[in-house]
């Protein structure tokens, strides 16, 4: 069955860590691939998204993620990270041969100033 | 900020209460969706829509039912609600857009607790 695996399933850091969240996707076909984030009391929204071309996409509030084909991975980085940043942040990917988003367990982070 | 709305945001209903969760866009996108959310959990899918009269069950089974009679409205309803339905319910609507890839915007949610 087509899967979304997030390792990290809470993350704590201190204001100006870097943060990697990795996440995985067992797809082999076309995929777009997306990174939502959900900040206390809030929607969820979309932080950034791949599905064609440059391999490192640049999201809102200076998140990035690199799509590695070979790895079937698209982790989710920020050089240096804010205590506005606490939020739950899920990875999702879409089959194009099934048309459904199928979501990560997603990963809590908090960080303290 | 998308334009889905979900009401209530909030519901606490005691056993066997018919309850309807009601989702609205006005963004005009053709495909709808009900996610259930656990705490600590990944989002499921359990109905979706592709147009008006179009519903399907999603990969999550649920004992919930949908309807799609108007394009910007995806009601979810719940005709004898239990305590094994308390969950957190999400909608969403997305836009086929090949060139821009398929983003799905999200509502609020309506926290369910079936007492």
């Amino acid at each position: 069955a087509q899967s979304v695996s997030q390792h990290n399933h809470h993350v704590i850091l201190s204001e100006a860590a870097s943060l990697e969240l990795g996440c995985n996707y067992s797809y082999g076909g076309t995929v777009n691939l997306f990174w939502y984030v959900q900040y206390p009391g809030q929607h969820l929204q979309l932080l950034l998204k791949y599905f064609s071309g440059d391999p490192l996409v640049k999201g809102i509030k200076g998140f990035e993620a690199e799509f590695i084909k070979s790895k079937f991975s698209f982790n989710l980085r920020k050089p240096s990270v804010q205590w506005s940043d606490t939020a739950e942040y899920f990875c999702a990917a879409l089959s194009y041969n099934t048309d459904k988003l199928i979501f990560g367990t997603g990963t809590r982070l908090q960080v303290f100033p | 900020e998308a334009d889905i709305y979900q009401t209530p945001r909030y519901l606490v209903i005691g056993t066997g209460k018919k309850i309807t969760l009601e989702c609205s866009q006005t963004m005009g996108h053709d495909k709808m969706y009900w996610y259930q959310q656990d705490p600590g959990m990944e989002l499921h899918l359990i109905h979706y829509s592709y147009g008006v009269n179009s519903t399907e069950k999603g990969d999550l089974s649920s004992e919930s039912t949908v309807s799609r009679i108007r394009t910007e409205h995806f009601p979810l309803t719940l005709e004898s609600a239990r305590p094994s339905h308390t969950s957190q319910y999400l909608c969403a609507s997305s836009e086929e857009s090949s060139g821009s890839g398929y983003e799905q915007y999200f509502g609020p949610g309506t926290r369910l607790t079936v007492t």
